[in-house]
């Protein structure tokens, strides 16, 4: 079975600074591995995948996240964050085949001006 | 290109009923999966469909099930409501083409079982 941890479940961070909100999973087999982002009363949105290739992946609005498979994490990392990007983030895993996403319990973004 | 709709969008029902919800994908998508988003639980697969057919169901009683139709619209039904039945329940299609694999998210169903 397949699971997704996000250990924080609160990230509170300055406008400007830099953010990270951390993912680990676990997988037999090689994972497909997802960003969304949920604004209050609103579905998820996209933010970005790895699916193969360059482990560093780029997505919408400056975010990014690596893939690190020693590890078995896939944080989400913008160099300059805003106050727009409060929001409620997930991280999810599939396996190849397969279109059920497995998310994490999400991590509540605060970006303070 | 329009995203994904989803009706209705909020909805009260007392115990005991059943309710249908309704999801439009994405133009072209021909995947559909239904996921339940609790406070206590998070979001939680329901099931998919591909082309009419059920492909994957998720840890959920029989009282939850759904249908695929011939231009991909979904319906989910869920019958004697329990006070647990309570979510958002969120509506998402894929292309399902190979390493195609992100999936947009219509903006839910707020269901409120009273």
């Amino acid at each position: 079975a397949q699971s997704v941890a996000q250990p924080e479940d609160q990230v509170n961070v300055a406008e400007g600074n830099p953010l990270t909100v951390k993912c680990t999973y676990s997988v037999s087999g090689n994972p497909y591995l997802f960003w969304y982002v949920q604004y209050p009363n609103r579905g998820l949105q996209f933010l970005l995948k790895y699916i193969t290739g360059d482990n560093l992946v780029k997505g919408s609005y400056g975010f990014e996240a690596e893939f690190n498979k020693s590890q078995t994490s896939f944080h989400l990392k913008k160099p300059s964050a805003l106050v727009s990007d409060s929001a409620l983030y997930f991280c999810a895993v599939t396996l190849p085949g397969e279109r059920q996403l497995t998310f994490g319990s999400g991590t509540q973004l605060t970006v303070l001006p | 290109k329009a995203g994904v709709t989803q009706t209705p969008r909020y909805l009260i029902k007392t115990r005991g009923q059943q309710v249908t919800l309704s999801c439009s994908p994405i133009s072209g998508h021909r995947s559909v999966s239904w996921y339940q988003q609790t406070p206590g639980q998070g979001l939680q697969f329901l099931f998919e469909y591909f082309s009419e057919t059920q492909r994957n169901k998720g840890n959920f009683p029989g009282r939850f099930s759904g249908r695929q139709f011939s231009n991909s619209r979904s319906e989910m039904n869920v019958s004697t409501l329990e006070l647990g039945d309570s979510a958002l329940y969120l509506c998402a299609s894929s292309l399902a083409l190979a390493e195609t694999y992100e999936q947009y998210f219509g903006p839910g169903t707020r269901l409120t079982v009273t």
